[in-house]
């Protein structure tokens, strides 16, 4: 079955630049997109189709997605984006969930 | 404004059986998928299938195929989620969340239901 791989853990200061990657076997050929979850809610779509944002979320969100990695990017991150990232993908009939990423702003 | 309401927490002996819903409301319910996913306690997301509420075709995962059963009732815009026969395993919290498939993402989630199994 296919996998989507992420880094346990991110931290990042307050301002500055958080990078989080999520790897698959060709993922750079499927739409990538990722969701935020804080502690106790429900997850939120934060970028899809790549690098597409829903409507509400801040411009310091963006994505990426080549070869085999897709990438979220949050530009001065802020206390509020401190929370735990999903990457997903389709494939073969079925969507999956990368592992999860937890950013912690020190 | 688009919202998905879950049925409350339940709490469950194994062996029994359960449904949860999930009430779409603010959009064209049969115009869009409905998945599931489930979340056990501190772990990620997994997801365990669609419901498309206009033709009723269903999409298990593999993981969970044959497990539970995924429904709708459209004229009520309410999806659901049910077991047969619940184990302790399964004690996790469950959303229903909108599924654009033209998008490949779930872009509206539910507040959740947990489900608790315990002898």
């Amino acid at each position: 079955s296919y996998e989507l791989t992420q880094p346990p853990s991110v931290s990042v200061s307050p301002g500055q630049t958080a990078s989080i990657t999520c790897s698959g076997d060709e993922l750079g050929d499927k739409y990538a997109c990722w969701y935020q979850q804080k502690p106790g809610q429900s997850p939120v779509l934060v970028i899809y189709q790549d690098d597409k944002r829903p409507s509400g979320i801040p411009e310091r969100f963006s994505g990426s997605n080549s070869g085999n990695t897709a990438t979220l990017t949050i530009s001065g991150t802020q206390a509020m984006d401190e929370a735990d990232y999903y990457c997903q993908a389709w494939d073969s009939r079925s969507y999956v969930f990368g592992t999860g990423t937890k950013v912690t702003v020190l | 404004e688009v919202q998905l309401v879950q049925s409350g927490a339940e709490v469950k002996k194994p062996g029994e059986s359960l449904r949860i819903s999930c009430k779409g409301s603010g959009y064209n319910f049969t115009s869009y998928w409905i998945s599931w996913v489930r979340q056990m306690p501190g772990r990620g997301l997994e997801w365990m299938g669609r419901f498309d509420p206009s033709d009723s075709y269903t999409n298990y995962s593999p993981s969970f195929q044959g497990h539970v059963t995924i429904s709708a009732d459209k004229s009520i815009s309410t999806a659901y989620l049910q077991w047969s026969s619940l184990k302790a395993s399964d004690t996790a919290m469950y959303y229903c969340a909108r599924d654009v498939f033209g998008e490949l993402s779930l872009d509206f989630w539910g507040q959740g239901t947990l489900v608790t199994v315990s002898s």
